[in-house]
């Protein structure tokens, strides 16, 4: 059973440039979140997705989307790049209607921005 | 607006020796409650996690926490530290209501060095 894949691992970007994440979650899963981890900090929430909706939001800017696939799969893009944006953007699988589910985390996409 | 401090940046233990990693948060009702680990270039392993119920809770790899409402902390511990535990520690908050624990609030992580 494969957990939650995100790719590609590592990419490097100017400022300016949009950019597309890709993550699928854990078998099972029908709830994406993502989240951003700058260097020596700890993950920041940027939304959540389920039923193909963006049903909660951090405090990102609008430059920050996303999309739901019906699979569950999901997509994070980032547009006019700031060198702050560079980061490790984790994604998180679970499922929606057990409250006491714990979230699965891919390994992340390291984004550079230079 | 619920916050998660973790006040210790670098900690460094011998291997076979007692951890205590600290975590303070500041919610506005009871929360979800976690520990999370971290390796180089990978992603966050849940550790364990306290909900409702025992404040004392028990997690993967021999670690444990304890809830302690008045003190607002969830610290975590190992009786004994493992050369393989060095990594980075992150204690997250996350509301008690969404029906999904999904957006969570972290810390900003303790490295955890082990000496042999």
């Amino acid at each position: 059973d494969a957990g939650v894949t995100q790719s590609p691992t590592h990419l490097i970007k100017t400022r300016g440039q949009q950019v597309t994440l890709r993550c699928s979650p854990k078998s099972g899963h029908d709830t994406v979140s993502w989240y951003q981890q700058a260097l020596g900090q700890g993950p920041q929430f940027i939304f959540q997705y389920y039923e193909e909706e963006e049903r909660q939001r951090g405090n990102f800017p609008d430059r920050f989307s996303g999309h739901q696939f019906p699979n569950y799969s999901s997509e994070l893009n980032v547009n006019a790049l700031l060198l702050g944006d560079s980061a490790l953007y984790l994604c998180a699988s679970s499922r929606r209607r057990r409250t006491d589910e714990k979230l699965f985390f891919g390994s992340g996409t390291q984004l550079s921005v230079l | 607006a619920q916050s998660v401090t973790q006040p210790d940046i670098h900690i460094t233990v011998s291997e076979g020796a007692s951890l205590e990693l600290r975590c303070n948060y500041s919610y506005g009702a009871t929360p979800y409650l976690f520990w999370y680990v971290q390796s180089p270039g990978q992603g966050l392993q849940l550790l364990l996690k306290y909900f409702s119920g025992d404040t004392l809770v028990q997690g993967i790899k021999g670690f444990e926490a304890e809830f302690k409402r008045s003190q607002s902390s969830f610290n975590l511990r190992k009786p004994s530290v493992h050369w393989s535990d060095a990594a980075e520690y992150f204690c997250a908050v996350g509301p008690i209501n969404t029906g999904t624990a999904s957006k969570l609030t972290f810390g900003t992580g303790t490295r955890l060095q082990v000496t042999l």
